[in-house]
């Protein structure tokens, strides 16, 4: 089963809007990744938020992570149209494998 | 440098021939991973390498698939017998170090059985 899903699965907003999409997931982690995919490209790391982390930023990305609700968000501000593409989060269960575990993904598009 | 690289990026088969893909890591990335992607799915884990350790088999979905990683480098992914439900897209992936770190992706191998 899918140890991290993310939510919506698809979300269409107008380029300069904030784009909000939800992971959530099962049992406890070390750390939580997010991923973007381009249509028919592999999948490029944008951000990793550790357990012990609660927010984390880069550029127009923000992530958090609830521990305690097992869910993180990413937050992309004043999206543009190149921000058009699928994103997963991956989670890394602690004591477990360690293989990272990602969702079925969002896919974002945003209109110019 | 240069990123993860896989060949080829298309490959069409019959129904019941074998395939090799192929995946070229970062140079010095010790862990290796193999996903599959279905259209509109997520990525499916099928085997992971890590340096000299024996290799996570764990995803592989039946004794069709198999993998190999020669000199602790370039890793080719064997489908034997290939099926109609085995079309999608191959994603290889290579970290530093152990799982828990930054993947990179290379741009996948679009893998369709006819």
């Amino acid at each position: 089963s899918q140890q991290g899903e993310e939510d919506p699965q698809a979300l269409s907003i107008q380029e300069g809007e904030n784009a909000t999409m939800n992971c959530s997931y099962k049992t406890s982690i070390n750390n939580l990744q997010w991923y973007r995919q381009n249509s028919g490209r592999g999948l490029v790391h944008l951000i990793l938020i550790r357990s012990n982390e609660r927010e984390k930023h880069s550029g127009r990305l923000r992530v958090t992570l609830d521990t305690s609700k097992k869910s993180s968000s990413l937050l992309i501000t004043a999206s543009r149209a190149a921000d058009t593409a699928s994103y997963f989060c991956a989670t890394d269960a602690s004591g477990g494998s360690y293989i990272p575990t990602f969702g079925r993904g969002t896919s974002l598009i945003v209109h110019p | 440098g240069a990123g993860v690289s896989q060949s080829p990026s298309n490959k069409v088969t019959e129904k019941g021939k074998d395939v090799e893909l192929r995946c070229d890591p970062i140079s010095g990335h010790t862990a290796l991973y193999w996903y599959r992607q279905s259209l509109g799915q997520g990525l499916e884990f099928l085997i992971y390498f890590q340096g000299n350790s024996a290799p996570d088999k764990s995803g592989l979905p039946s004794d069709r698939f198999s993998a190999e990683r020669t000199g602790g480098s370039v890793s080719t992914l064997t489908i034997q017998r290939t099926q109609q439900e085995d079309s999608a897209v191959y994603l290889c992936a290579s970290s530093l170090g152990g799982a828990r770190e930054t993947q990179y992706f290379g741009p996948g191998t679009r893998l369709l059985v006819l």
